[in-house]
């Protein structure tokens, strides 16, 4: 069965490290998604690609970037890992644009 | 105005009590419109789509006003298992999805 996994599930690491969250998707999406979801803020999106080698940057990109090598993965980097990058991500991909979303697992991340 | 807003709750309700969710949105050029469920520490999962004439679903009933630019979430016969956090979904407009922050219903027994 097609699906979308993301890894690690869970992950700690120390303020200004280098951090990439994999996102794997099977279902041969064009359309990838990163969110992360705090309390009190819901899911918000932070990059989104729409086929290899396109990517765009959503409502809370700062800090966080992206590349789109082939139609499975969309990797998502922390730069320099800060405090306030503390939450749980969520990797999704669809079909159509403003169609159904697949949502990954995700990946719970503390920054010490 | 935010975007996407929802009572977010909590929704204490008795098994096989009535509840009702509301979601209001911005964007008047807003085309698709869904429900997503979400368990706790779980990823969120497509429970309907919301139709402009209405649609039902079991248990489920989703409307959509655009005059009012209202969604609505019905659901009937509250079983423990239905326990969790709706979230009202709306295409932006720019080709992407924005999510309102969630009502939170406990049923219990």
């Amino acid at each position: 069965d097609a699906e979308i996994t993301q890894s690690p599930r869970h992950k700690i690491t120390e303020t200004g490290r280098q951090v990439t969250l994999a996102c794997h998707q099977t279902w041969n999406h064009n359309n990838m998604f990163w969110y992360r979801q705090d309390l009190g803020h819901g899911l918000r999106l932070i990059h989104y690609s729409y086929g290899v080698q396109d990517t765009n940057k959503g409502e809370v990109s700062d800090g966080y970037s992206v590349s789109r090598s082939n139609t499975e993965d969309l990797p998502l980097t922390l730069e320099s890992a800060a405090s306030s990058q503390t939450s749980v991500y969520f990797c999704a991909s669809s079909e159509s644009l403003d169609w159904e979303q697949f949502f990954g697992p995700g990946t719970r991340l503390t920054v010490l | 105005r935010k975007e996407v807003e929802q009572d977010p709750g909590p929704f204490n309700v008795p098994e096989g009590a009535t509840v009702a969710f509301n979601c209001t949105y911005s964007n008047s050029a807003s085309q698709s419109f869904f429900w997503y469920r979400q368990d706790c520490r779980k990823e969120p999962k497509l429970l309907m789509s919301v139709y402009s004439s209405g649609n039902e679903d079991g248990r489920f009933t989703a409307q959509l006003n655009r005059a009012s630019q209202y969604i609505s979430l019905l659901i009937r016969d509250s079983k423990l298992s239905d326990s969790a956090t709706y979230l009202c979904v709306v295409n932006s407009g720019y080709s992407t999805l924005t999510f309102g922050k969630g009502t939170m219903l406990l049923v219990s027994p």
